[in-house]
């Protein structure tokens, strides 16, 4: 069974920092490309980045350029979102998301962890 | 950034309805359209890709169709768990986009 398990979301100052981790299990982690989407609690849905299964390939929002870095351990299983320069317009639900099919990034998502709740406020 | 327009935003419907929900692009993405279903405080839930084709486990009263810069999602026969928001995202190029969400409600 597919599973990912995103953490490290909570309270943040803006201007600061935040590292979100998703574990994954139940598939071939290193085969199947991974992103962050993410939503403002009441409002719709931005994809924030994306990154090869390989991790030799990632993506960002211009919203984030910048700012956020995707990467993944395959040894591990485990998917990073590293945030920094955190702004109010950052606060939403961060959930990881797995590509449908393996090989590059392709876009469509078939399993969605739960989410973690990251706030930026002083 | 492709722009995905939804229409409408909103609307209520009965249990038994055929329900249909579209979905513009700003310009071209051939058939890379996905569906979601989103429930409240759940993750969204993969319906369709490919612009019509469904995904595994999703009942047969889901289907989407459209090519190019226009796409509908149809619901055959409402049932009580399709009260849900849906949303329709492109994947032709980055930065991958969403549309703003259709709410279904009860009538």
């Amino acid at each position: 069974e597919v599973q990912l398990l995103e953490s490290g979301g909570g309270l943040v100052q803006p201007g600061g920092s935040l590292r979100l981790s998703c574990a994954a299990s139940g598939f071939t982690f290193s085969s199947y490309a991974m992103s962050w989407v993410r939503q403002v609690p009441g409002k719709g849905l931005e994809w924030v980045s994306g990154i090869s299964g390989s991790g030799g390939n990632t993506y960002y929002a211009d919203s984030v350029k910048g700012r956020f870095t995707i990467s993944r351990d395959s040894s591990n299983n485990t998917l990073y979102l590293q945030m920094n320069s955190l702004r109010a317009e950052d606060t939403a639900v961060y959930y990881c998301a797995k590509d449908l099919r393996s090989g590059s990034l392709q876009g469509a998502f078939d399993y969605w962890g739960q989410g973690t709740l990251v706030t930026v406020s002083s | 950034a492709i722009r995905m327009t939804q229409s409408p935003s909103s609307f209520s419907a009965s249990t038994g309805d055929r329900v249909i929900i579209t979905c513009r692009a700003s310009q071209g993405i051939s058939s890379y359209l996905a569906w979601y279903q989103q429930k409240p405080g759940k993750a969204p839930k993969l319906l369709i890709y490919a612009a019509s084709t469904l995904q595994s486990g999703v009942p047969s009263r889901f289907s989407g169709s459209g090519s190019g810069t226009d796409f509908t999602l149809s619901i055959s026969c409402l049932q009580s768990e399709d009260f849900a928001t849906y949303y329709c995202q492109q994947y032709y190029s980055y930065p991958w986009t969403f549309g703003q969400g259709t709410k279904v409600e009860i009538k």
